[in-house]
């Protein structure tokens, strides 16, 4: 594994709250993305970054926002949570564009209620 | 926009038989990956078996391998001697190569939902 941790594992929250899932690496990975899975879709991408500070949306990006400060630590936010945004959220990281496995996350199951 | 397509919501296999799970994928791009990915139900994803689209060579990895027809775009995966321990949701995956440099992120299909059966 690469050393990909996200928190929390599991987030109960309200309607209107906000969210912030962590994803942290340890292997100095440029590459980092967030996907969506839900039942009936497989996997759908929310945003990637390309590096510190550089994001760029994904297929259902609407409702979420992003951030890298840090080369190992990339946050997704729900700024308003709604129930259409209860999942599983998971992280992926992936070294340079020539190396090209992407290694996941554990997952962040998240329930809006 | 590119797609990925599994057919098969769900694939049953007695142990030791073999199974192939289709997909097919469509996109205009010429040069990409395709990539399988296994998640058993502990949901932690596994890379399988990856593709270069420029290899005309089909990948193969210990009991999988991959048939891959480019000019069909299909991108089948072979599972030989089936083993209770691949037991999983199958979900194959898209990336195009982006001239000058860069890594999209992964289009996946919808998954199939594999049983092997003792």
């Amino acid at each position: 594994d690469a050393g990909i941790t996200q928190s929390p594992r599991h987030k109960v929250t309200e309607t209107g709250t906000p969210v912030t899932l962590r994803c942290h690496q340890t292997e100095n990975h440029r590459y980092m993305y967030w996907y969506r899975q839900d039942p009936g879709h497989g996997l759908r991408l929310i945003h990637y970054s390309y590096g510190v500070k550089d994001t760029d949306k994904g297929e259902v990006s609407d409702g979420y926002s992003v951030s890298r400060s840090k080369t190992e630590d990339f946050l997704l936010t729900l700024e308003s949570a709604t129930s259409s945004q209860t999942s599983v959220y998971f992280c992926a990281s992936q070294f340079s564009d020539i190396y090209n496995e992407q290694f996941f996350g554990p997952g962040t199951r998240l329930t809006v209620l | 926009a590119q797609t990925v397509t599994q057919s098969q919501p769900e694939m049953s296999v007695q142990e030791a038989e073999t199974v192939t799970l289709s997909c097919t994928y469509d996109t205009s791009e010429s040069d990409y990956y395709l990539f399988w990915y296994k998640q058993p139900p502990s949901r932690q994803m596994i890379l399988v078996i990856r593709q270069e689209a420029y290899k005309q060579q089909n990948a193969t990895e210990n009991r999988f391998s991959v048939n891959f027809q480019k000019a069909a775009k299909s991108f089948s995966l072979k599972i030989s001697d089936s083993q209770l321990g691949d037991a999983a949701m199958y979900f194959c995956a898209y990336r195009r190569v982006r001239s000058g440099g860069g890594a999209d992120g992964l289009t996946f299909g919808k998954g199939t939902h594999l049983i092997i059966q003792p």
